[in-house]
């Protein structure tokens, strides 16, 4: 177990819904990041929070929408979504994110997301 | 542009012999390195990290790599591999304006 939880595991919805992704670490973190990863891409960083507050947004469509409540949890609103959203969401979290720093990332499992 | 290129899709190795996983990346001052490990239905483990000093860096799994500044590169690598070894492996560097890039990924097959 790494510290890092998500629920759901696994989401199928329909491009009129709108659902949440969840996301919980255990390990005293001040940092966490949404990932998107899509079969044959890169792995894309989407967001990154420090202490609760938006610290990166790389060109991510309005559609997903995060919130970070507390320094322990982590949330990707959806709304909208393409079927080309279809993809694994990752979260992860370090210790800080401060510059100069250079901390590991520890992930969760994901959630399988696909878009009908 | 900066970038992280791992260039092959696949590597097919034989149990107990030596593999090796290519990275290579382009960044702009010095980059932070990084080799990630995913298991199926798993999340990405971390397994090992150069940010300065000795050029070999040692990590988790008997894992190791190697960074090479002028060659670009940061090939992961181990000497005998394991059946258990295959997974999806990814490479990632950190640059001086705290941009995280991610390559592709590799997926290791250790044949039995």
């Amino acid at each position: 177990e790494t510290g890092v939880t998500q629920t759901p595991r696994h989401l199928v919805m329909g491009m009129t819904n709108k659902k949440s992704l969840k996301c919980e670490q255990h390990l005293g973190h001040n940092a966490m990041y949404w990932y998107k990863q899509s079969a044959k891409k890169p792995l894309e960083l989407m967001f990154v929070y420090s202490l609760e507050e938006r610290v990166e947004n790389n060109s991510v469509p309005s559609r997903f929408s995060p919130e970070c409540p507390n320094s322990s949890h982590l949330f990707l609103h959806l709304h909208t979504l393409q079927p080309e959203d279809s993809a694994l969401y990752l979260c992860a979290s370090s210790q800080d994110w401060d510059r100069g720093q250079v901390d590991t990332q520890y992930f969760g499992p994901g959630t399988r997301l696909t878009v009908l | 542009a900066q970038s992280v290129a791992q260039p092959e899709d696949q590597v097919n190795v034989a149990e107990g012999n030596p593999l090796t996983v290519k990275c290579t990346y382009s960044v702009s001052g010095n980059p932070y390195l990084f080799w990630y490990v995913q298991y199926p239905n798993r999340g990405l483990q971390f397994l090992l990290k150069y940010i300065t000093g000795d050029n070999l860096v040692k990590g988790s799994y008997g894992f190791e790599a190697e960074f090479n500044k002028s060659q670009t590169s940061f090939h992961l690598k181990k000497p005998s591999a394991l059946v258990s070894d295959s997974a999806l492996y990814f490479c990632a560097v950190r640059d001086r304006d705290d941009k995280i890039i991610f390559g592709k990924g590799t997926r290791l097959h250790i044949l039995p």
